[in-house]
């Protein structure tokens, strides 16, 4: 089976930078995924990484390390509008996409 | 039609009843996927389809069966509901089947009350 594990919850303040943290033990890696989900609606893509090495895309970015099973999505310059979950995704051998339990980050003024 | 779209929306049903969630694409991706989601525990896959014609089980497909008759429909069928099948649905899709393509697109999802 597979065991993807990320924080429950986080808080921060606005402005603030968040790291969120994921650790996984899959059936082989074809890639992590990182998704967006706000409460009541759909999980949304957001970055997705296959090599070792960081991801930048806006205020957003996302680490993988293969050898280590860990990624990391860091959220930069945070607004109230980046009050979510975050959900860490494992493509593994058979390109099914597993899923961790998600990271409810709270945005505070 | 733009991406997925499920249907209905919610819905409370009775122990017992029989119930399809229906799953409708419009982007002609070749594999679609039924997850459930419940506090705590994520996104779980119930049963999957890499192409039109065939299906799969994944992780939890106890209660639950599907069909793919064509490549933009992709119900799933409770036989007969119990209450810890109460959770949020979610349909989703992709392009690639060998790869992660570009991820996943979901639906806006079906929540889902057996009382």
């Amino acid at each position: 089976g597979q065991n993807i594990d990320q924080p429950t919850e986080m808080t921060a303040t606005e402005g603030a930078i968040v790291q969120i943290n994921c650790t996984y033990q899959t059936s082989g890696f074809n890639g992590l995924f990182w998704y967006q989900q706000h409460a009541g609606e759909a999980p949304t893509f957001l970055s997705y990484n296959v090599l070792d090495g960081l991801e930048e895309k806006g205020r957003f970015s996302s680490f993988l390390s293969r050898s280590k099973g860990y990624s990391y999505l860091l959220l930069k310059e945070l607004q109230m509008k980046d009050s979510a979950s975050y959900l860490c995704a494992v493509s593994s051998n058979d390109y099914k996409l597993s899923f961790g339990a998600g990271t409810t980050v709270t945005v505070r003024a | 039609i733009a991406g997925i779209t499920q249907a209905p929306t919610s819905q409370i049903l009775a122990a017992g009843r029989r119930m399809t969630l229906r799953c409708t694409q419009d982007m002609r991706h070749n594999a679609m996927y039924w997850y459930r989601q419940d506090l705590g525990l994520g996104l779980r896959l119930i049963h999957y389809s890499n192409t039109a014609g065939t299906t799969g089980k994944g992780e939890v497909p106890d209660g639950y069966s599907v069909s793919r008759a064509n490549t933009d429909d992709f119900p799933l069928t409770l036989a007969s509901a119990v209450p810890s099948q109460t959770s949020v649905y979610f349909c989703a899709s992709s392009d690639s089947i060998d790869g992660p393509g570009d991820g996943y697109t979901f639906g806006s999802g079906t929540r889902l009350t057996v009382v």
